[in-house]
């Protein structure tokens, strides 16, 4: 059975920093993986979403790698500022069906 | 943008009572799906749907529960006879052609039982 890990669970920076969210999945037979922003009683948006084939995706300040065989991708934010404060949720796809297997989320506080 | 719209935004229900979760999928889609997140936990997959039947359905997706496409537009989720552990925010997501493709979530109706 597929478990997500996302480390670390919570994450304050000031404004400007650069930071890395980590996602690992026990299961390297993945579809893809997906990243997720959730704000607060919000739905999910989604961000990048890396196949299998690929390495990494970029959009904007967001640059999300993955490297199925050991099992991780990143979330690399560049730049951040207080909007970016949300919970970042990774999510993989097997190559079974169609259903994501979420992480538990990081949760990101970019003070002003 | 397109979106994905669920109603309601907020449901509390006795405990035993019959509740229905409303969604409309954006309009060219083809794969329909519910998740759930109980306050503090993961989102956890409950069911997708495509070509008018259920295509997976995890554990958590038992009798009490079903899904409907009564219409062109309209997707719903059913729970028969709600338990306080279904108190949780449930998503509704659509997906283009292809299953793989990016899933869109609605904003999502939260549950509470009493």
């Amino acid at each position: 059975k597929q478990e997500v890990t996302q480390i670390p669970a919570a994450l304050s920076v000031p404004e400007g920093e650069n930071l890395v969210l980590n996602c690992s999945f026990t299961d390297s037979a993945i579809y893809n993986l997906q990243w997720f922003r959730q704000d607060p009683g919000k739905g999910l948006t989604s961000l990048l979403l890396i196949q299998s084939s690929q390495r990494e995706q970029t959009s904007g300040r967001l640059n999300a790698s993955l490297d199925k065989s050991s099992g991780r991708s990143t979330l690399y934010i560049a730049a951040s500022q207080p909007g970016d404060s949300a919970t970042y949720l990774c999510a993989v796809r097997g190559n079974a069906g169609n259903m994501l297997t979420f992480g538990g989320g990081t949760r990101l506080m970019v003070k002003p | 943008e397109p979106e994905v719209t669920q109603t309601p935004s907020h449901q509390v229900t006795q405990m035993g009572q019959e509740v229905i979760l409303r969604c409309v999928p954006i309009s060219n889609h083809l794969y329909f799906y519910w998740y759930r997140q109980i306050l503090g936990q993961k989102v956890e997959f409950l069911v997708s749907f495509y070509n008018n039947e259920i295509s997976e359905k995890s554990e958590i997706f038992d009798d009490q529960f079903s899904v409907e496409r009564p219409d062109g537009s309209n997707f719903t989720l059913k729970i028969r006879s709600t338990k306080l552990e279904d108190s949780a925010m449930y998503f509704c997501a659509s997906s283009g052609r292809s299953g793989a493709n990016v899933l869109t979530f609605g904003a999502g109706s939260r549950l509470t039982v009493l």
